[in-house]
């Protein structure tokens, strides 16, 4: 069964870090797509970042430059490191298998983690 | 970047009803288009890809077209578990991007 369950949210201070984590189980993280794709309070869907199964990494304008995707092979983990973190980027944050390269769009999504940034 | 307008952001319905949802695209994106939906607290929930395919599992009352700009999914007999956000999504080229959002609300 395909399962993806994240950790790592929570408060933080404006311009803090946070690294989020997504586990994997059912499926090989590293021959997937993986996306991250937040949604703040009340509002809708935002993709943030995807990560090849070949390791090219793409991110959304927002988070360019602060925030860095990447993957653990040995645990079947998926990270999101967040750094400069900013009142808007308050939200849930879901990782989501991405199965873009089989021309088909996110099949599964973890739980979510909420991370709020506020002094 | 591939724009989406999703209409209408709130429509009210009864158990029964018949009811349709549009997502309008940017620019062309052949049939890469998904549909998911949402429950409160919950992550989306894929419903429909490939613009008209079912996911697996999920009840034949919904469907989906459309092709190139303009898609459409449809609820054909709408059920109390149906009331929720639908949300479009492209998966023609990054950034991935998503409709605003259609929130089922009962009348």
């Amino acid at each position: 069964e395909v399962q993806l369950v994240e950790s790592g949210g929570g408060l933080v201070q404006p311009g803090g870090s946070l690294r989020l984590s997504c586990a994997a189980s059912g499926f090989t993280v590293s021959s997937n797509y993986m996306s991250w794709v937040r949604q703040a309070p009340g509002k809708g869907l935002e993709w943030v970042s995807v990560i090849y199964s070949g390791g090219s990494t793409y991110y959304a304008d927002s988070v360019k430059g602060r925030f860095t995707i990447s993957r653990d092979n040995s645990k079947n983990t998926l990270y999101l490191q967040m750094n400069s973190l900013r009142a808007e980027d308050t939200a849930v944050y879901y990782c989501a298998r991405d199965r873009g390269k089989y021309q088909l769009p996110f099949d599964y999504w973890g739980q979510g983690t909420l991370v709020t940034v506020s002094s | 970047v591939i724009w989406m307008t999703q209409s209408p952001s709130l429509l009210s319905a009864s158990t029964g009803d018949r009811v349709t949802i549009s997502c309008r695209m940017s620019q062309g994106i052949s049939s890469y288009l998904a549909w998911y939906q949402q429950k409160p607290g919950k992550a989306p929930e894929l419903l429909i890809y490939a613009a008209s395919t079912l996911q697996s599992g999920v009840p034949s009352r919904f469907s989906g077209s459309g092709s190139g700009t303009d898609f459409t999914l449809t609820i054909s007999c709408l059920q109390s578990e149906d009331f929720a956000t639908y949300y479009c999504q492209q998966y023609y080229s990054f950034p991935r991007t998503f409709g605003q959002g259609t929130k089922v609300e009962i009348k």
